[in-house]
């Protein structure tokens, strides 16, 4: 099946630092991807939706300029927090999906912990 | 209204035994994709199963299957055969839209086997 990767796993830094999170299709060329943020025992909540080399269509509420989206090609996604404080620890997971009618594949997500 | 509504937060089934997970869904687009996905407690979001909307048979994978009644607009996931290593949260999710960019995904269910 088609394989997302994500990385890092798992990051843990200090307030005020900036995190990259990386997420790459390998097998299969992206038309969007998707950036989710998921709380313990909860439902996945969509943060942005990208396709390539155009501006990210964020959710309402989700700050662009905290959370920046590059979708640089169509194999390639970025989201970098930006001065990143405790709050905005949380799992971070992507997504990618070809052309309809083909699911989305997640990448196994990131572990974010800001001390 | 609710796009996906999934009913049962928690659910128990005995190994071996076959469980369902309800799935109802909401939309006015002629076209459009179902999808179940597995999250075990690592966190990866595993791709189960799809069912586009004018399929006409039920979709299977192995011990999965969709039982798809457009009508009623349900997409339930029936799993055969339980394992143990089939506990984990389920989520059902739509795709529609004209550029298929739109991805809703229900509360999620989450299920415990019983050995």
């Amino acid at each position: 099946g088609a394989v997302v990767s994500q990385h890092p796993s798992r990051v843990i830094c200090k307030s005020g630092t900036s995190v990259k999170i990386e997420c790459r299709s390998l097998d299969f060329q992206a038309t969007t991807m998707f950036w989710y943020r998921q709380f313990p025992k909860q439902s996945l909540m969509l943060m942005a939706t990208s396709n390539e080399g155009s501006k990210a269509t964020y959710e309402q509420g989700v700050e662009k300029d905290k959370f920046l989206i590059n979708h640089a090609s169509l194999t390639l996604s970025t989201l970098t927090v930006t001065s990143a404080h405790p709050e905005d620890s949380s799992f971070y997971i992507c997504s990618a999906a070809g052309y309809v009618p083909q699911p989305q594949h997640f990448g196994d997500g990131t572990r974010l912990s800001i001390l | 209204a609710q796009k996906i509504t999934q009913t049962q937060p928690g659910m128990f089934v005995q190994e071996k035994e076959a469980v369902t997970l309800d799935c109802t869904y909401d939309t006015s687009d002629p076209s459009y994709g179902l999808f179940w996905y597995k999250q075990p407690s690592s966190g990866e979001m595993i791709f189960l199963i799809y069912q586009g909307s004018y399929d006409q048979q039920n979709a299977t994978e192995g011990r999965y299957s969709l039982n798809f009644q457009k009508a009623r607009k349900s997409a339930n996931l029936v799993i055969s055969a339980s394992q143990l290593g089939d506990s984990a949260m389920y989520f059902c999710a739509m795709r529609e839209g004209p550029t298929g960019n739109q991805f809703y995904f229900g509360t999620g269910t989450s299920l415990t086997v019983i050995p």
